[in-house]
């Protein structure tokens, strides 16, 4: 099955810095690549996702780019602020199936004033 | 609100005892899904529901483990004779018909076992 890979484990930046967190995925046939965001005490949050066809998607200050020849995806958050702290998932999935994400171990992002 | 929907937040219970959580996924969508997370842990695949039928069940879901969906609705996840290593948040999420990938996630129902 599918394995993924997420680093850092943890994650602190200066407020308005950039954070880079970065993922690998074992299975050639994924073709979403999800990342969540996740507060404390609440369920994961989709900020944005990108697909197989893709190399690289922007939301405002938010990135991910994607390598399907390494299979590893990152997510990069410019201009950081203090409510980005939060923990970040990484995903990967088949579409098509059952939709089943397979999630890295998350990185605990931590932007300090 | 017209997000996920899961009841109840939190759970105490004592090793031995049976608990239920329900879900209420975003309105017509027709896959419903179950995960568990630990702390420190991406969400685990525990399994799916697309309408009422049960699709896929991962090897974490024990024979102590039952979930439903009888009429394509809400689903109901069932723990009997729970165990300390039950311990966790049990997330639901759903996902439209257009079968886009992505998944929407309630809150969570945290349980901790005594």
């Amino acid at each position: 099955g599918e394995n993924v890979e997420q680093h850092p484990s943890t994650l602190s930046v200066q407020e308005g810095d950039s954070a880079v967190i970065k993922c690998t995925y074992s299975d050639s046939a994924s073709n979403y690549f999800p990342w969540y965001k996740q507060e404390l005490g609440k369920g994961p949050q989709l900020i944005i996702d990108i697909r197989s066809n893709v190399g690289e998607k922007k939301d405002q200050r938010i990135a991910v780019t994607l390598n399907k020849t390494a299979k590893h995806f990152s997510l990069h958050i410019t201009e950081t602020q203090p409510e980005d702290s939060a923990v970040y998932f990484c995903a990967a999935m088949v579409t098509g199936g059952g939709n089943k994400l397979t999630f890295g171990t998350g990185t605990q992002l931590k932007v300090e004033l | 609100d017209t997000g996920v929907s899961q009841d109840p937040r939190h759970k105490i219970t004592k090793r031995g005892q049976n608990v239920t959580f329900r879900c209420d996924p975003i309105s017509e969508h027709n896959r419903l899904y179950w995960y568990r997370q630990t702390l420190g842990q991406g969400p685990e695949f525990l399994t799916y529901f697309q309408n009422e039928a049960q699709l896929e069940k991962s090897r974490l879901l024990s024979d102590r483990f039952s979930a439903e969906r009888p009429k394509g609705s809400f689903s109901t996840l069932e723990i009997q004779r729970t165990e300390q290593g039950d311990s966790a948040m049990y997330l639901c999420a759903s996902s439209p018909r257009t079968n886009t990938g992505e998944l929407f996630f309630g809150e969570g129902s945290r349980l901790t076992v005594l």
